[in-house]
């Protein structure tokens, strides 16, 4: 059974920075391209990034409201995959889950952690 | 970026009713469409891909059609497991794309 599980969320003020973690279990983590999808709150869905597999070159793409402030890594060895973000502004207050990518047509987010809370407020 | 909008926004219906649930694309994504489930206090299910195909394990009682720019989403029978809100998203472009979601009430 695949599992995600997100952590490292909480409070923080403007122009703070925080790091979201995504713990990957029950699929071969190594192989698999991940995302970051996140949701204000009481409002729908929003992609924030990827990252591919190393063997499909690890690179990633964000996002244009959080491209230059946020970074997507991961360490295959953890079966781990990071969100760093920096210079945090309120609107990026959310609900940040992980989630698998596969592709048909086209991208398509088919796991999906319970996600993080993150509070951007003064 | 593309836009994706839903209609309605809600909707109030009865278990063993028929639903339907309507998304939109600024411009034509062919049979890009993916489709959600949202349960309240959950993390998001997936449920359709390629605007028509069912993911393994969801109920045939959900079916989705469309290609272009119109997509629907039917329940066949509404179950009381059901009611939720329901996303589509775009990968026809990037950035992928969510439209602002649909919520089946009882």
């Amino acid at each position: 059974e695949v599992q995600l599980v997100e952590s490292g969320g909480g409070l923080i003020k403007p122009g703070g920075s925080l790091r979201l973690s995504c713990v990957a279990s029950g699929f071969t983590f190594s192989n698999g391209w991940m995302s970051w999808v996140r949701q204000a709150p009481g409002k729908g869905l929003e992609w924030v990034g990827r990252i591919k597999s190393k063997a499909d070159g690890g690179t990633t793409d964000y996002a244009a409201p959080v491209k230059g402030r946020f970074t997507i890594s991961r360490d295959d060895s953890k079966n781990t995959l990071y969100l760093q973000m920096n210079s945090l502004k309120t609107e990026d207050t959310a609900v940040y889950h992980c989630t698998t990518e596969g592709y048909t047509y086209g991208p398509l987010f088919d796991y999906w952690g319970q996600g993080a809370l993150v509070t951007v407020s003064s | 970026d593309i836009q994706m909008t839903q209609s309605p926004s809600s909707l109030s219906a009865s278990v063993g009713d028929r639903v339907t649930i309507t998304c939109r694309a600024s411009q034509s994504i062919n049979s890009y469409l993916n489709w959600y489930q949202q349960k309240s206090g959950q993390a998001p299910k997936f449920l359709i891909f390629a605007a028509s195909t069912l993911q393994r394990g969801v109920p045939s009682r959900f079916s989705g059609s469309g290609s272009g720019t119109n997509f629907t989403l039917t329940i066949s029978s509404l179950q009381p497991e059901d009611f939720a809100t329901y996303f589509c998203q775009q990968g026809y472009s990037s950035p992928p794309t969510f439209g602002p979601g649909t919520k089946v009430e009882i």
